[in-house]
């Protein structure tokens, strides 16, 4: 049992570049986000989805697209990277929306911007 | 805008002392959820409170959630060295119930 996997790990990008994280779950969890942790800042929620074919804008979704086509897969797109989208990505996962039961996390993807 | 304040920022003791870690709102949460993370890795839950009052213990960790659900703070007794890392209170809010993180306390237990 795998939980939420996070790829690739490191990623260095040049401006403009594009690229996609990874995140994928087997634990059949119906909830789905993306959240970018930056000093002083906290974990901010990018793009979130409820379910397949159900995605919706977090507090900080610009310069990013995601899909939801599977239950398991959440892939998160940077379209033109910037220097401000240098951070730490992590994946999370919870069994519903709403849920008291907490989320589960991917170990994160350090993307550095040059 | 939901917001949850935590309470310090850093902390820095010696094993074997006792802490406080507070987690402060102006708004009703449904419930607050605490988490720690180490370096490297993506948070990993603690504990989730949903009553107003409740107390709940995991080991050496106290959790409690305000009266008016509005605020959590977490006690741990006897610090030890494993306990050290960034501690963080989320609280489910958000129009659609998603998980609105505080911006963490970072614990370091000295030997």
């Amino acid at each position: 049992n795998a939980g939420v996997t996070q790829t690739p790990k490191f990623q260095v990008l040049k401006t403009g570049q594009s690229m996609t994280l990874q995140c994928a779950q087997d634990m059949n969890h119906e909830y789905m986000s993306w959240y970018r942790q930056d000093p002083g800042m906290g974990l901010r929620l990018i793009h979130y989805s409820v379910g397949a074919g159900i995605t919706d804008q977090g507090e900080v979704p610009n310069g990013y697209n995601v899909s939801r086509s599977t239950t398991e897969d959440f892939p998160l797109r940077l379209l033109s990277a910037a220097p401000s989208q240098t951070s730490v990505y992590f994946c999370a996962s919870s069994l519903i929306v709403n849920s008291n039961y907490g989320y589960t996390f991917g170990s994160g993807t350090r993307l550095t911007v040059v | 805008t939901q917001l949850l304040e935590q309470s310090p920022q850093f902390l820095s003791i010696q094993e074997g002392e006792n802490l406080t870690v507070y987690c402060n709102s102006s708004s009703v949460f449904s419930s607050l959820q605490w988490y720690r993370q180490e370096p490297g890795e993506g948070p990993v839950l603690l504990v989730t409170v949903v009553t107003g009052g409740e107390v709940k213990k995991l080991k050496r960790l106290t959790f409690q959630f305000g009266d008016a659900r509005k605020d959590s703070s977490l006690h741990i007794t006897a610090a030890q060295p494993g306990d050290t890392g960034l501690y963080l209170c989320a609280g489910l809010g958000g129009s659609q119930g998603n998980l609105i993180f505080g911006k963490g306390t970072k614990l370091s237990v000295k030997p």
